[in-house]
């Protein structure tokens, strides 16, 4: 089993739709989780840090399940700009930052 | 303040050659991480270096990859020699601190192609 799986899509969705993305991770000692975003041909860059309390940025929501193993990202009111592959992030902690990547969810957000 | 920066951007190489990549990261930040994505794949993690020491280098596929980080500033990543299936995009990031919270910024990656 993977360390943290995701549905690769293409998830394909008018602009002003609602999507959600939900990754889950394998180690449940895992310390911290992060939504990275990754434009074509790009670097991932941070998106956002998912707590247990949920987190809300804009448009964007994320939330994480512990006791599940795993995490989510909801996009509202998609925009074409959003349109990008959607990086899982889990860092196993453990006194040393290493991260693990999920797959990527590729986004397509249609006119 | 300049970000991970990463040379060279884009590199083709024929196999059997040596290609060497370097990472600056961000000033004063002790992590330093080389990932890897190869097509159609996942990124995945290759080593990490706190300051000048190798903290875990299990992800290096092979010994034909050897990585260093003299000093504690910038890094090199040297695949001698390049076999076809290197080819990819390297990944350098860095982050500050120990906390497993802290952020981990990525370069533009280095984009190789072994022919």
């Amino acid at each position: 089993r993977k360390e943290v799986e995701q549905d690769p899509g293409p998830f394909n969705v008018p602009e002003g739709a609602t999507v959600a993305f939900n990754c889950t991770y394998s180690n449940s000692a895992s310390q911290s989780f992060f939504w990275y975003r990754q434009d074509c041909r790009k670097e991932p860059k941070l998106l956002m840090s998912v707590y247990s309390s949920g987190n809300e940025d804009g448009r964007f929501t994320a939330q994480l399940n512990r006791a599940s193993q795993y995490i989510s990202l909801l996009i509202r009111d998609s925009k074409l700009s959003d349109s990008a592959t959607y990086l899982c992030v889990v860092n196993r902690g453990g006194g040393y930052q290493k991260v693990t990547f999920g797959t990527g969810t590729k986004l397509q957000v249609i006119p | 303040e300049a970000g991970v920066t990463q040379f060279p951007s884009h590199s083709v190489i024929e196999k059997g050659q040596t290609v060497t990549l370097r990472c600056d990261p961000i000033s004063g930040h002790d992590n330093l991480y080389w990932y890897r994505r190869v097509m159609g794949k996942e990124i995945k993690f290759l080593l990490h270096f706190v300051k000048e020491s190798k903290q875990d280098e299990s992800g290096m596929p092979n010994n034909r990859f050897l990585a260093e980080r003299t000093g504690g500033t910038y890094s090199t990543l040297k695949v001698q020699p390049a076999e076809l299936e290197d080819s990819g995009v390297y990944f350098c990031a860095s982050s500050q601190g120990l906390i497993s919270g802290n952020t981990i910024y990525f370069g533009e990656g280095s984009w190789l192609t072994v022919v």
